[in-house]
């Protein structure tokens, strides 16, 4: 069975200053990793994807993540944060599942951004 | 926009009724998904269809029941609920064939089960 951890909860920085959202899996399988956003009130975005390529992956809004096998980790960065990027923000593990693919969720991080 | 919208955005409902959510998508996948996200819990998948076929049902209470018509559309139908289903639920689509896939998210509907 797979699982996500995500060690912090609450995660909170000055504007401008480095991001760093950790995340932990586990897995039977080479596995695929994503990040995703959730702002209040709106749905889920996808911001990268890790699926055996490259293991530092390249998002949208200046969000990177590495994937490194030998510590299971697949933590999110950015080098400046903005207030925008503010939201909740999810390590999900992705395994077969029938025709489609069933994600495991961690249980998220919130991002603050202050000023 | 992620090209899948769902209706209604929020929802109010005791526990007699019987209510339906709506999910569809504009994007040509043929693979869609309910997940529950309630306060201080990860998300939870409650259902896969695939090719318009239900592949997974994730111990769901009967009181959900989903409906996949088509590869565009998939509703989730409610009845008898109780105060503790009160939650955001998403839909997302993807298409099919392999863990790589990348799963699109509407924005959910707000359910208060009164």
């Amino acid at each position: 069975a797979q699982s996500v951890t995500q060690l912090d909860s609450h995660v909170s920085v000055s504007e401008g200053t480095p991001v760093l959202l950790r995340c932990n899996y586990s897995s039977s399988y080479s596995p695929s990793l994503f990040w995703y956003v959730q702002h209040p009130n709106k749905g889920l975005q996808l911001l990268l994807k890790y699926t055996s390529a490259a293991t530092l992956v390249k998002g949208i809004n200046g969000f990177e993540a590495e994937f490194k096998k030998s510590e299971t980790s697949f933590h999110l960065t950015k080098p400046s944060a903005h207030m925008s990027d503010a939201a909740e923000y999810f390590c999900v593990v992705s395994e077969f599942s029938g025709g489609g693919n069933k994600l495991t969720f961690g249980t998220g991080t919130q991002l603050k951004v202050e000023l | 926009e992620t090209g899948v919208t769902q209706t209604p955005r929020h929802l109010v409902m005791g526990m007699t009724n019987k209510k339906s959510l709506k999910c569809e998508q504009h994007l040509g996948h043929n693979a869609m998904y309910w997940y529950k996200q309630s306060a201080k819990k990860p998300l939870e998948l409650m259902f896969v269809y695939s090719l318009e076929e239900r592949v997974e049902n994730n111990s769901v209470p009967s009181r959900f029941s989903p409906e996949c018509p088509n590869s565009s559309h998939l509703f989730l139908h409610l009845h008898t609920l109780q105060p503790e289903d009160s939650a955001l639920y998403l839909c997302a689509s993807s298409r099919t064939g392999g863990t790589k896939n990348i799963q699109y998210f509407g924005a959910g509907t707000r359910l208060s089960v009164l």
